[in-house]
């Protein structure tokens, strides 16, 4: 089993649905979790993070997190032609001697098309 | 620009060339990580610094591999030897304290080894 699994896409939706990304960890000690947009070609760019159970909003995007059943998901509402991008989820391990690294999924790919 | 940089953005090199990517940090950020991502993957962790201290090493991070971070503050990362399976991004973060676990990229360092 993979550490950290996200749906394995690609994902369409048309322009204004939500879109709903997945991941699952197996790490039950995990902390802290991000989702990360990243554009072809480009680098990761921080999008979200949440720390503790429930819904997080920012905008157009909502985190959830569910450490019993260790699944993390984001919610894309009003998508746009401009959220086409491979998303990332990507946790920070327990334990003093991760120091922080993060274990990231293989990325949903998302197109939004008009 | 207050961002992660890395340099060069780009490099080719030929198989056995040795090869160095630098990244400078954000300003005052004393923790810095190096990862790896090759097409259709997720980032992959390689070596971790605070301050000057290389704390965790990847088994990923073999001995053709040594990053270093000289008085704290920008970091290289050098590959020794290089073979074809070395083609991938490299990626550096940085994150500014013990109580923030958010990680920012840099735009990465594309190596493609022939």
């Amino acid at each position: 089993q993979k550490e950290v699994e996200q749906n394995s896409g690609p994902l369409s939706v048309p322009e204004g649905a939500i879109a709903s990304l997945n991941c699952t960890y197996s790490d039950r000690g995990s902390q802290s979790f991000f989702w990360y947009r990243q554009y072809s070609g480009k680098s990761p760019e921080l999008i979200m993070s949440i720390y503790s159970n429930g819904d997080k909003e920012d905008g157009r995007f909502t985190a959830q997190l569910n450490k019993a059943s260790q699944y993390v998901s984001l919610l894309i509402r009003d998508s746009q032609p401009s959220d086409s991008a491979t998303y990332l989820c990507a946790v920070k391990g327990a334990g003093g001697t991760s120091y922080g690294k993060l274990t990231f999924g293989q990325g949903t790919i998302l197109t939004v098309h008009p | 620009d207050t961002g992660v940089s890395q340099d060069p953005r780009h490099k080719i090199t030929k198989r056995g060339q040795n090869v160095t990517f630098r990244c400078d940090p954000i300003s005052e950020h004393n923790r810095l990580y190096w990862y790896r991502q090759t097409l259709g993957q997720g980032p992959e962790f390689l070596t971790y610094f605070q301050n000057e201290a290389q704390l965790e090493k990847s088994r990923l991070l073999s001995d053709r591999f040594s990053a270093e971070r000289p008085k704290g503050s920008f970091s290289t990362l050098e590959i020794q030897r290089t073979e074809q399976g070395d083609s991938a991004m490299y990626l550096c973060a940085s994150n500014p304290r013990f109580d923030a676990d958010e990680q920012f990229f840099g735009p990465g360092t594309r190596l493609t080894v022939l």
